[in-house]
């Protein structure tokens, strides 16, 4: 079967840096997505990776290693404001967005 | 602003009573998809249109149905909602199917059943 792992949540501190794992067994992969989620809103789209290596985009980064089945989100100086859940999505074989339950994170003052 | 909308955000009815949700878009993307969100869990995909073409995932209950009139409107309709399908309803867009294109989300309409 095909499955996204990542852990239900996590806390940090404001100004922090946290990293937010995601590993996945899926047929076929075309390509894993982050989305951003505030309680009650809808998913925004954070960032794209089809290929190994990091993606940077301003303050969240986003890695992937293809041959391990992993990513991972990099969140730095934390905001309260990224206090949210973050879904990790892989496109598979048949281009079908396969969901991870997300990770909640909490910011600490 | 190019956009995906999503009429009413927040919708009760009552058990078996019959609703209808509706999302718009002005990015004019060809594939319009609808999820069902449940607390802390994952989006779970219901259907799809490919312009057109209507693509209903295997395990979407008879008691969802869909609408495509044209490329800017999709309705939701559970014809009777149970207490189960009380959930946030997701629309989303994306440019083509069969390629690697970013979905891009409504608001969502919380769905309450009482």
């Amino acid at each position: 079967g095909q499955n996204i792992d990542q852990p239900t949540e996590m806390t940090a501190t404001e100004g922090a840096i946290v990293q937010i794992n995601c590993t996945y067994q899926t047929s076929g992969f075309n390509g894993l997505f982050w989305y951003q989620q505030h309680a009650g809103e809808a998913p925004t789209f954070l960032s794209y990776n089809v290929l190994d290596g990091l993606e940077e985009k301003g303050r969240f980064s986003s890695f992937l290693s293809r041959s391990k089945g992993y990513s991972y989100l990099l969140l730095k100086e934390l905001q309260m404001k990224d206090s949210a859940s973050y879904l990790c999505a892989v496109m598979d074989s048949n281009y079908q967005l396969i969901w991870g339950a997300g990770t909640k994170l909490i910011i600490k003052p | 602003d190019a956009m995906v909308i999503q009429n009413p955000r927040y919708q009760v009815t009552q058990f078996g009573k019959p609703v209808t949700l509706s999302c718009s878009q002005t990015l004019n993307h060809n594939v319009m998809y609808w999820y069902q969100q449940k607390s802390s869990q994952a989006p779970k995909l219901l259907f799809h249109y490919y312009d057109k073409d209507f693509n209903n995932e295997a395990d979407t209950p008879d008691n969802f149905q869909s609408r495509r009139p044209n490329t800017s409107f999709c309705f939701l309709d559970i014809r009777s909602p149970g207490l189960g399908d009380a959930a946030m309803y997701l629309c989303a867009t994306s440019g083509r199917t069969g390629e690697t294109d970013t979905q891009y989300f409504g608001p969502g309409t919380r769905l309450t059943v009482l």
